[in-house]
């Protein structure tokens, strides 16, 4: 089976940085994505890690660590449109599924 | 443009009934998936197809079903057996589940 943890909850003000975690248990990890998902709404791809290391994009950075079952979404600047949901999804051997954390909702304060 | 397209936005329905949620994509993607997601939840996986004429469960399938007779198109139908019916649920599709999911808009089904 597969276990993915985020925190329920994040505050933070605007211009600052956040980091929101993820950890994850599941047998045939492949890859990990991020998406960012505003309320009512669809979620959007933001990114995707499979190796070991920080992917930068913009104001958003990822970072895994597959040995130790570990990633995180790294904000900087941030802005009120940055207040959302943030969902951690894991991928498994042969790519078949995405599951996905329960997400962690960020508000962003001015 | 291509998309993904779920209708209708709202859905309501009395208990006791089934009801067929539709999904359709132009993407040419070979995968399609079902979530469900409740309030402050995350999403959990209703069924997945990875190819025409194939399905198969996710986490959560009691009391859904689903179809893939077309490439194009993956309805879900919530069945009168499925517990708690309400709640908003996502389309999504890929061409390989190394690529980012591309998701509808979404369904909001109400059952009263």
């Amino acid at each position: 089976g597969q276990n993915i943890d985020q925190p329920t909850e994040m505050t933070a003000t605007e211009g600052a940085i956040v980091q929101i975690n993820c950890t994850y248990q599941t047998s045939g990890f492949n890859g990990l994505f991020w998406y960012q998902q505003h309320a009512g709404e669809a979620p959007t791809f933001l990114s995707y890690n499979v190796l070991d290391g920080l992917e930068e994009k913009g104001r958003f950075s990822s970072f895994l660590s597959r040995s130790k079952g570990y990633s995180y979404l790294l904000l900087k600047e941030l802005q009120m449109k940055d207040s959302a949901s943030y969902l951690c999804a894991v991928t498994n051997t042969g790519f078949q599924k995405l599951v996905f954390g329960t997400g962690t909702r960020l508000l962003v304060s001015p | 443009d291509g998309g993904i397209t779920q209708s209708p936005k709202y859905l309501f329905r009395k208990e006791g009934q089934n009801v067929t949620l539709s999904c359709e994509q132009n993407l040419n993607h070979d995968a399609m998936y079902w979530y469900r997601q409740d309030p402050g939840q995350g999403l959990r996986l209703i069924y997945y197809s990875q190819i025409v004429n194939d399905f198969q469960k996710g986490d959560i399938a009691e009391g859904y079903s689903v179809s893939r007779e077309k490439k194009e198109s993956f309805p879900l139908t919530v069945t009168s057996a499925q517990k708690n019916p309400t709640a908003f649920y996502l389309c999504a599709s890929t061409k390989t589940g190394a690529q980012p999911l591309h998701f509808g808009n979404g369904t909001r089904l109400t059952v009263t």
